[in-house]
């Protein structure tokens, strides 16, 4: 399978200041790359989707302006929680896309606590 | 928009016993995929199989099978022979054919699998 990393692995913040994650392809191009999001002892949500070098679609419910993504390459994408306020302390996965439909990778996620 | 059910929140069997994981789903669609993901305590999400639903065959990998049922949009997993190792939850995921590859997954709620020794 393909080799997926996330940066950093888990992350402390004060509310009120932002933090980006990183997630990298690390051996394929990943033309889409899918947001999760997951609470304590919930399943996955979709957040958004992003393609490379175009803007990120995001679900319902989902702020925009509140969590940027940034896929400016084939192999990195960003997720930015800026604001960030206890509410948002989730699990955060993120997932390259191929254009293979039985396919689909994960990265071993972050974990965001916001004090 | 597509759902998927997961009716049992927690299961237990006996070490090598069979155990079942249900699941169902919601779908207008006719082309789509359907996956079983374990995640451990590490919470890296594994893929554990994958059926495609135009195939009419089951999916098997060694100790893991599904029974996929079209019509009644069912999708249930069972593990032969249960290990230590399998406990985690379980998750069944959807994924739709028609947004050529953009389509992200729709997860069911989870079934925390335990494995008694």
């Amino acid at each position: 399978g393909a080799v997926v990393s996330q940066h950093p692995s888990w992350v402390i913040c004060k509310s009120g200041t932002s933090v980006k994650i990183e997630c990298r392809s690390l051996d394929f191009q990943a033309t889409t790359m899918f947001w999760y999001r997951q609470f304590p002892k919930q399943s996955l949500m979709l957040m958004a989707t992003s393609n490379e070098g175009s803007k990120a679609t995001y679900e319902q419910g989902v702020e925009k302006d509140k969590f940027l993504i940034n896929h400016a390459s084939l192999t990195l994408s960003t997720l930015t929680v800026t604001s960030a306020h206890p509410e948002d302390s989730s699990f955060y996965i993120c997932s390259p896309g191929t254009n293979s439909y039985n396919e689909q990778f994960f990265g071993p996620g972050t974990r965001l606590t916001v004090l | 928009a597509q759902t998927v059910t997961q009716s049992q929140p927690e299961m237990s069997v006996q070490e090598a016993e069979t155990v079942t994981l249900s699941c169902t789903y919601d779908t207008s669609e006719s082309d789509y995929y359907l996956f079983w993901y374990k995640q451990p305590p590490s919470r890296q999400m594994i893929l554990v199989i994958r059926q495609e639903a135009y195939k009419q065959q089951n999916a098997t990998e060694n100790r893991f099978s599904v029974n996929f049922q079209k019509a009644a949009k069912s999708f249930s997993l069972k593990i032969s022979d249960s290990q230590l190792g399998d406990a985690a939850m379980y998750f069944c995921a959807y994924r739709s054919r028609s947004g050529g590859g953009a389509d992200g997954l729709t997860f069911g709620k989870g079934t925390h699998l335990i494995i008694q020794p």
